[in-house]
């Protein structure tokens, strides 16, 4: 079965400072990889996501994502966080066959200080 | 809003209680899925119905009965919960259900169970 893992459980920025959370996902096959963000009391949104091509994504609000297949790894990136960013966010793959459902990481909860 | 309307947003029921979750989507989307989303563990994926018929069970127990009388509405009959069973359950649709489209989520109801 493929799993996606998030290591960062809990990440705590400073406003400006550059952020990357890590995802590896476990699957070998062809993957859709999604990141999608939940704030604070609101529900699971999509920041950006992964089907072919470019593997340098580009999504909502800043954040970038890329895909190296090498590493099995789907990394979110934003250069410069805001305190709006603080919220969880979650790593998600899909691939072929009996794979095909949206496979979640286990989240990581980014904290913004003013 | 995403589109996907759950209700109740909070739900408190004892262990004999027998009540049921409801989710509805206006997206014309065909794939339909509930989730459980507890503290520090990856989403869940529970159940998945592609144009009204139940296409995954991920291993529920028979506490957890879903229904899908149409492909805009999805049910979630909960009786003899378990205090474990207290979680978010979220209610996601997608175009299909082939991983290939992005999942639309709702708000989640909050159950716990006395």
């Amino acid at each position: 079965a493929q799993s996606v893992s998030q290591h960062n459980h809990h990440v705590i920025l400073s406003e400006a400072a550059s952020l990357e959370l890590g995802c590896n996902y476990s699957y070998g096959g062809t993957v859709n990889l999604f990141w999608y963000v939940q704030y604070p009391g609101q529900h699971l949104q999509l920041l950006l996501k992964y089907f072919s091509g470019d593997p340098l994504v580009k999504g909502i609000k800043g954040f970038e994502a890329e895909f190296i297949k090498s590493k099995f790894s789907f990394n979110l990136r934003k250069p410069s966080v805001q305190w709006s960013d603080t919220a969880e966010y979650f790593c998600a793959v899909t691939g072929p066959g009996s794979a095909r459902q949206l496979t979640f990481g286990s989240g990581t909860q980014l904290t913004v200080l003013p | 809003e995403t589109g996907v309307t759950q209700t109740p947003r909070h739900l408190v029921m004892g262990m004999t209680n027998k009540k049921s979750l409801k989710c509805e989507q206006h997206l014309g989307h065909n794939a339909m899925y509930w989730y459980k989303q507890s503290a520090k563990k990856p989403l869940e994926l529970m159940f998945v119905y592609n144009f009204k018929e139940q296409t995954e069970n991920n291993s529920v127990p028979s506490r957890f009965s879903p229904e899908c009388p149409n492909s805009s509405h999805l049910f979630l009959h909960l009786h003899t919960l378990q205090p474990e069973d207290s979680a978010l359950y979220l209610c996601a649709s997608s175009r299909e259900g082939t991983g290939s489209t992005e999942a639309f989520f709702g708000q989640g109801t909050r159950l716990t169970v006395v």
